[in-house]
Formats: structure tokens, sequence, C-alpha cells
């Protein structure tokens, strides 16, 4: 049973160019969740989502960012316009049919790590 | 809004002794209390859940434990080997139930 995967794992793009992150999460998990981790800071949450619903996005910029978690597919991060602050580790995490992970916790990808030029 | 401290950013023992980490929240009351490991370069694996009815949990040569009332959960390594070096992130859900808030992290190094 493979784990979360994501990708691309190193991302580099020009200021004001678009960043698609794809996230496949482990199979039976049907909950995404996208994490933001700067460099000596914390990972910050960004967006929940289930099949083809957005559940919370509290954590995710207003403008730029957007998400979706499509009925066939992997889920996409989007950050259109990039500029250097969006330059981060990216983590993606999913969990089986329970909020949060619940007693199961959340598994993590390995990350991709976007560099904005 | 939910907070959570670790707090040391950096812990550094020697090999075969007992490593504790603390983790302090604040506002309301989580269910429960989740510990991740995170090595350099890769994403966080989970290691254990503590619920808030529960005062210990242990696995292996992990303990942790969950004090509602100090707000506060103590994660502990006996017996601690270098391959124990990394980051370790306490993590609760938000009161919405639909996310987990981290903290920072506190970086064990276990010296042989």
């Amino acid at each position: 049973n493979a784990g979360v995967m994501q990708n691309p794992r190193h991302l580099v793009r020009r200021r004001g160019q678009e960043a698609r992150l794809r996230c496949s999460p482990m199979k039976g998990h049907s909950h995404v969740y996208w994490y933001r981790q700067l460099p000596e800071e914390g990972l910050k949450f960004m967006v929940y989502l289930q099949k083809e619903n957005i559940i919370d996005e509290s954590g995710m910029p207003k403008e730029r960012f957007s998400a979706e978690f499509p009925k066939e597919g992997p889920s996409i991060l989007r950050i259109q316009q990039v500029v250097r602050g969006d330059s981060a580790a990216y983590f993606c995490a999913s969990s089986p049919p329970a909020p949060s992970g619940g007693v199961s916790g959340q598994f993590f990808g390995p990350g991709t790590r976007l560099t904005v030029l | 809004s939910q907070k959570i401290e670790q707090n040391s950013e950096a812990l550094n023992i020697q090999e075969g002794k007992t490593a504790t980490l603390t983790c302090n929240y604040t506002n309301y009351s989580p269910a429960y209390l989740q510990w991740y490991r995170q090595d350099p370069g890769r994403g966080p694996v989970f290691l254990l859940l503590i619920r808030e009815n529960e005062k210990e949990k242990r696995k292996e040569r992990l303990k942790v434990t969950f004090d509602t009332t100090l707000k506060q959960s103590l994660f502990h390594i006996t017996a601690s080997q270098p391959a124990d070096s990394a980051t370790y992130l306490c993590a609760l859900e938000n009161q919405a139930g639909t996310a987990l808030i981290f903290g920072k992290g506190t970086t064990l190094s276990v010296s042989s």
C-alpha cells in the first residue's frame, strides 16, 4: 500500500509564474490536508478537502491560492503569480474517513519544495 | 485561537538517557493530542495519539502523558539512541475539528 505521494518533489518558478503541486492520498483515504512549512517555522494548516469538496480553507491566503480534490485524480494546490514569499515546503497529508485523522493520525507525503526566483 | 508551545527548540542528550519533551497549549481543551516525528527533508510521521481521558500512553520506548488541568503533554523516549535524533512535533485538533495545529517542534540530538 503506497503512502501519500507528492509531485514534484522540487519545483522552481520565477516570480509571476504559476505553481501546481499534486498529492495522491493513501488508498482508502478520503480526507486530504495541505500544510506549508517555512524555514524556522512550524507546519501551518492551509486547507482541508474531501472528494469534490473544500471543507475548511481558513488557512489559505484568499488571493492567488486555490485547491481542489476532484472525483478522479490527485488533489492539486495551485499558486498563481508566485512571489518570493511563497518559497516553502508544502506538505500534503491524508487520513481515513475521520476529520483530523481521528485516532489514526494523519499520513504525510514527502513534500514539495517550492523555490521562487 | 488555539496556541501550542513546545518548550525548547533543541534538546541534546547522551545515548541511553531519557529524553523528555514538553508541549503546552492554551484556550480550549482538545479531545486528543498527537505527536509526530520529522526528519530533515521529509514529511512528519505519526507516532502516538493520546485522548483527554487517558493519563498515559506507551509504545515501545515512547511514553506520552496528557494533563488536561495543566494543559500539558510530556513525550518521553527512554534508552535513547542516535537514531532517535529528529524533530518532534505535537499537534492538536482545532476547535472546528477540521485541522491540526502544530507546535514548532523540538529538535532532539542524541550523541553516542
